[in-house]
């Protein structure tokens, strides 16, 4: 267990509305990640944390933004909810120190825009 | 840029059979590459890994081997169980300082008693 939560883990909103998304890990650790999983897609990289107030872009980063006001919490906003952003969302962390990279997942959001 | 292919799903085996799900990929330099599982309704979680060519990555009797050659991690086991009905994704970080995963589109696994 990496220490993960994710909140809600279920949500159902209403397209052009805000959505805020929460991760939060108990260890302190540097990087945290916002994945996307969609049918026939895996899972692919909406934007990262390196850092407090350090983040980046991933390669599906469009109509989202992100915030690391502090090491324990990377939360993901949709300031304009549209029904291609129905997915089932996971936040990841790298250990630090590890030295094969590998990545620990949350359970997951399932958001529906309607 | 970097990119990983699994074969496609689903796949469908009788309890005690024998398990090949292929994954290659391609990356520059020398990528660090993982097998994750996805049961029905939770998470994924780290199933096993490999980090330098010829390494073999082991777990629950899950076997995979990096093949620097023919860029392959396929994932075997010898004996599959009902308990192994899943999701199972192929993946690797590359040489870029994010260490973003990067994934295959998972390959659906059903195990019939």
């Amino acid at each position: 267990d990496a220490g993960i939560t994710q909140s809600p883990r279920h949500k159902v909103t209403e397209t052009g509305t805000p959505v805020t998304l929460r991760c939060h890990q108990t260890e302190n650790h540097r990087y945290m990640y916002w994945y996307r999983q969609d049918p026939g897609h895996g899972l692919r990289l909406i934007h990262y944390s390196y850092g407090v107030k350090d983040t980046d872009k991933g390669e599906v980063s469009d109509g989202y933004s992100v915030s690391r006001s502090k090491t324990e919490d990377f939360l993901l906003t949709l300031e304009s909810a549209t029904s291609s952003q129905t997915s089932v969302y996971f936040c990841a962390i790298r250990p630090t120190g590890t030295s094969s990279n590998e990545q620990f997942f949350g359970p997951g959001t399932r958001l529906t825009v309607l | 840029g970097d990119s990983v292919t699994q074969m496609e799903g689903p796949v469908t085996l009788s309890e005690e059979a024998f398990l090949t799900i292929n994954c290659t990929y391609t990356a520059t330099g020398y990528p660090s590459l993982f097998w994750y599982v996805q049961y029905p309704g939770e998470g994924l979680q780290l199933l096993l890994k490999a980090t330098k060519a010829d390494d073999k990555g082991s777990n629950k009797g899950f076997e995979a081997t990096y093949r620097k050659e023919t860029t392959s991690f396929h994932l075997e086991k010898g004996s599959v169980q009902v308990s192994d009905s899943a999701v199972y994704f192929c993946a690797l970080i590359g040489m870029d300082s994010s260490y973003k995963l990067i994934f295959g589109s998972g390959t659906r696994l059903l195990v019939r008693p």
